[in-house]
């Protein structure tokens, strides 16, 4: 099977801008989460959908969005782009229930 | 509560030594505890996991052990060679109540010297 596949992989933007960021899971893989990791804060959870519906939400301002289509792939958005937005943004999947989750290999977003 | 406690931060061991890296929780829900490998440029790869009715978990050079009391688990990589050379990560989650969201320890950045 193939895996987590994330696009792009890199990403520049400035601040201000807003930015989407793509996600496909594993094949037959309904859960994606995103999870934002920085050398200060390391990896922290963004959220999760399932079957299109979020069901997880972390502790970040309503600038980060996301969404899930049909086919179990998802997109991340951040609108208003910070500084501190500059991170490598990483989707995993999993089966369905929670359980093991795969990572993709990322996208590194910089903000200037 | 839901914080992950990893140590240490950096650890350097000789080609063929024990690699041991220790993570410590408080929420006493926790109910699954993977750890995941990272090397530069790459996402995190799940490693080995284990539930909280388990001791011990093998998986080739690569050990859980997990102590419910302390709250307490440990990686232990036997024979350590200078590919394992990556950041390591534990995490936690709540299996149970469906939740896919890892809480991730800062991660120890493992360097095998030959």
């Amino acid at each position: 099977k193939a895996g987590v596949t994330q696009t792009p992989r890199y990403l520049i933007k400035t601040r201000g801008q807003q930015v989407t960021l793509s996600c496909s899971p594993i094949s037959g893989h309904r859960s994606v989460s995103w999870y934002q990791q920085t050398p200060g804060q390391g990896l922290q959870f963004l959220f999760e959908y399932f079957s299109e519906t979020q069901r997880n939400k972390g502790n970040f301002p309503g600038r980060f969005s996301g969404r899930q289509f049909s086919n179990s792939r998802s997109e991340m958005n951040v609108s208003t782009l910070e500084l501190g937005d500059s991170a490598l943004y990483l989707c995993a999947s999993s089966s369905g229930g929670a359980g093991e989750q795969y990572f993709g290999p990322g996208t590194r977003l910089t903000v200037t | 509560q839901q914080q992950v406690k990893q140590s240490p931060q950096s650890l350097i061991v000789q080609k063929g030594g024990i690699s041991i890296i220790n993570c410590a929780y408080e929420n006493t829900a926790f109910d699954y505890f993977p750890w995941y490998q990272q090397f530069p440029g790459k996402g995190p790869a799940l490693l080995i996991a284990i539930r909280p009715d388990v001791s011990e978990k093998k998986e080739g050079r690569f050990t859980i052990s997990f102590n419910k009391s302390a709250k307490q688990f440990s990686l232990h990589i036997m024979d350590s060679q200078p590919g394992d050379s990556a950041t390591y990560f534990c995490a936690a989650s709540f299996l149970s109540g469906g939740y896919n969201k890892l809480i991730f320890g800062a991660g120890t950045r493992l360097a095998v010297h030959p």
